[in-house]
């Protein structure tokens, strides 16, 4: 597609279930970041991925977050054991290469619901 | 580490009037330095950016100069829309421990009234 692709938009679940939201990136863009945009909140970072290196994970809050990069495009967010602080808009974004110069696309977002 | 500080909304300006939203930030390299727009259930999309000292990034009628003495990239805009409700987050992109780093503002939300 021509941008970045989130799916689900919308997802409610229970306390304590698990979920998965997937993100489709630019096609050909190396660098993929995932973030975390709360009620009144600024963009809080979770994770990043640049081509074949190792993922900075510095921004996951607890080992409960976890995410994957499979053949270097589509990322997988999964959240564990989900819990009603989860609940947010998640928000995909890729760039084409690392460079700091190279601004980001972003996807429309997962909105998750935490009942 | 890097941090940016950009005023707080929410901004309420009446149509045609005169817009600025300051952003200041704190970086130990060069950074290079973005507003993005966020529309109401949108994601961000880039409006402008500068990549280095001096440079002015412009687009659809809104400026930022990159101003490295006074560590500021303060967005304006001389005549403002209904259409340009929304929430600005203004940004920069660093390079530390060999990652892209980039760093958000809180975020301003701009409410333009008729």
């Amino acid at each position: 597609g021509a941008g970045v692709s989130q799916s689900p938009s919308n997802k409610v679940t229970e306390k304590g279930k698990d979920v998965e939201l997937r993100c489709d990136p630019i096609s050909g863009h190396t660098a993929l970041y995932w973030y975390r945009q709360s009620l009144g909140q600024g963009l809080e970072f979770l994770i990043y991925f640049q081509g074949n290196s190792a993922p900075d994970k510095s921004g996951l809050p607890s080992d409960r977050f976890s995410a994957e990069r499979t053949g270097g495009s589509v990322s997988t967010l999964t959240i564990q054991r989900t819990q009603q602080e989860d609940s947010a808009v998640y928000l995909c974004a890729s760039s084409s290469t690392g460079v700091s110069n190279q601004p980001q696309h972003f996807g429309d977002g997962t909105r998750l619901s935490i009942l | 580490g890097n941090s940016v500080t950009q005023m707080e909304g929410p901004v309420t300006l009446s149509e045609e009037a005169f817009l600025t939203i300051n952003c200041t930030y704190t970086a130990t390299g060069y950074p290079s330095l973005f507003w993005y727009v966020q529309y109401p259930g949108e994601g961000l999309q880039l409006l402008l950016k500068a990549t280095k000292a001096d440079d002015k990034g412009s687009n659809k009628g809104f400026e930022a100069t990159y101003r490295k003495e006074t560590t500021s990239f303060h967005l304006e805009k001389g005549s403002v829309q209904v259409s340009d409700s929304a929430v600005y987050f203004c940004a920069l992109s660093d390079r530390s421990g060999g990652y892209q780093k980039v760093t958000f503002g809180i975020g301003t939300k701009l409410q333009v009234i008729p």
